[in-house]
């Protein structure tokens, strides 16, 4: 099976601008939940998505919005970005067993300017 | 705040010896799972221990859990420099019915040097 694919892999946008990453789960896996990781938070958990229906959200402002698709992949949108939000944002897939045991994405690297 | 916050933050030992990192958490979990993560990539599931079980071993991994104490510890054996790499501890906290989330820590950042 494939694994968990994010694109872009890398990106460069400046301060107001926004960005919509896209995550393909692996095939059969149908919650979806994105976290944004940075050297000074750590890992952050910022929403899961299961059949095109947000689960769960964390702590982050209204600019960080998600939504997913009925083939399950997702895609994660921040407006109005600031120079905090570059980081690295990671993707993960599951199978919604009692386990919860995530795959994850090789992440999209977001710089703002 | 983070529920799996681990201890050391950082970790630098010599090819052949042990690691051992240890996890704290803060509530009741349904299980804890420990993961690594090479520089800048994703994150790699390593092996899960559920509340009801002490110990749990794989290959050169051994995990303990002690739900009294809400702690956890990864035990890396005859490291190599492929072990180097940040690991993260993550238990499963529940938040309705059957729902739950992990909820990482900053993790423990190993260096292997050969």
């Amino acid at each position: 099976k494939a694994g968990v694919t994010q694109t872009p892999r890398y990106l460069i946008k400046t301060r107001g601008q926004q960005v919509t990453l896209s995550c393909s789960p692996i095939s059969g896996h149908r919650s979806v939940s994105w976290y944004q990781q940075t050297p000074g938070q750590g890992l952050q958990f910022l929403f899961e998505y299961f059949s095109e229906t947000q689960r769960n959200k964390g702590n982050f402002p209204g600019r960080f919005s998600g939504r997913q698709f009925s083939n399950s992949r997702s895609e994660m949108n921040v407006s109005t970005l600031e120079l905090g939000d570059s980081a690295l944002y990671l993707c993960a897939s599951r199978l919604l067993d009692r386990d919860n045991e995530q795959f994850f994405g090789p992440g999209t690297r977001l710089t703002v300017l | 705040s983070q529920q799996g916050e681990e201890d050391p933050q950082a970790l630098s030992i010599q090819e052949g010896e042990n690691a051992t990192m240890n996890c704290s958490y803060k509530t009741s979990i349904n299980n804890l799972q420990w993961y690594r993560q090479n520089s800048g990539r994703g994150l790699v599931h390593l092996i899960l221990i559920r509340s009801n079980e002490r110990e749990k071993h794989s290959g050169r991994l051994r995990v303990t859990l002690d739900t009294s104490k809400k702690s956890s510890s990864l035990l890396i054996t005859a490291s190599r420099a492929a072990d180097t790499a940040s690991y993260f501890c993550a238990p499963l906290i529940y938040y309705g019915g059957s729902q739950g989330n992990l909820i990482f820590g900053k993790g423990t950042k190993l260096s292997v040097k050969p």
